[in-house]
């Protein structure tokens, strides 16, 4: 049963760049899945944030595209995110997802990290 | 893009009752890959149905989706005490690739 366990930083002060990284095991990176990003401010509903696949093939949420970087990294069998120039606003838990290969669902998630942005 | 709604923000019921939950979507061409999870406070997302009505590996059967047009339904057949917690529905756009999810709706214990 794959698992995934998000870690980074708690705390980020404005304006600079948050980073996150995705450990998964019992499961490779390198399957025939769609691995993504969410987030979800406190009190309030999921956004994702972005999917990356082995290949290398990424894709963006518009609204985040010109300050979010995904990567996947296959020897460590991990993921990552950076989100720039980072505000109040980008406070929330961020959560790694397993896409569900054939459907466009998420079928495991991690437990998520809190991130706060404050001086 | 795509906007999913759902409606009503709250729904109170007893254990043992029946609830239906709404989704609807904006666009009659959307895809009809449908999803909806439950989150507990604390806790990641749990998928319980893809493709508008399939259950996810370990899902009980009392719950079920299922779709007509761009209205989507989540039913508990029998509610037990675990199931209050908050509903999403989500849905894929191709152009550009983008998952959007509803605001949820939260079943609390009446």
């Amino acid at each position: 049963q794959v698992q995934l366990q998000e870690s980074g930083p708690g705390l980020v002060n404005p304006s600079a760049t948050l980073s996150l990284t995705c450990a998964v095991s019992g499961g490779s990176v390198s399957s025939f899945n769609w691995w993504s990003w969410f987030r979800q401010p406190p009190g309030k509903g999921l956004e994702w944030i972005g999917e990356v696949y082995h290949t290398g093939t990424i894709n963006y949420n518009p609204s985040l595209k010109s300050r979010v970087t995904i990567s996947i990294d296959k020897s460590k069998n991990q993921l990552s995110l950076m989100l720039s120039s980072v505000t109040a606003a980008d406070t929330a838990v961020y959560y790694c997802a397993r896409g569900k290969t054939g459907f466009d669902a998420f079928d495991s998630w991690g437990q998520g990290t809190l991130v706060t942005v404050s001086s | 893009e795509i906007v999913l709604t759902q409606s009503p923000g709250t729904l109170s019921f007893s254990p043992g009752e029946r609830a239906t939950l709404s989704c609807r979507g904006s666009q009659s061409a959307a895809s009809r890959y449908l999803a909806w999870y439950q989150q507990k406070p604390g806790q990641a997302p749990r998928l319980l149905i893809y493709d508008a009505s399939s259950r996810a590996t370990g899902i009980p059967d009392r719950f079920s989706g299922s779709a007509s047009g761009t209205d989507f339904t989540l039913t508990i057949s029998r509610l037990e005490p675990e199931d209050f917690a908050v509903y999403f529905c989500q849905q894929y756009a191709s152009s550009p690739p983008m998952y959007t999810f509803g605001q949820g709706t939260k079943l609390e214990i009446k």
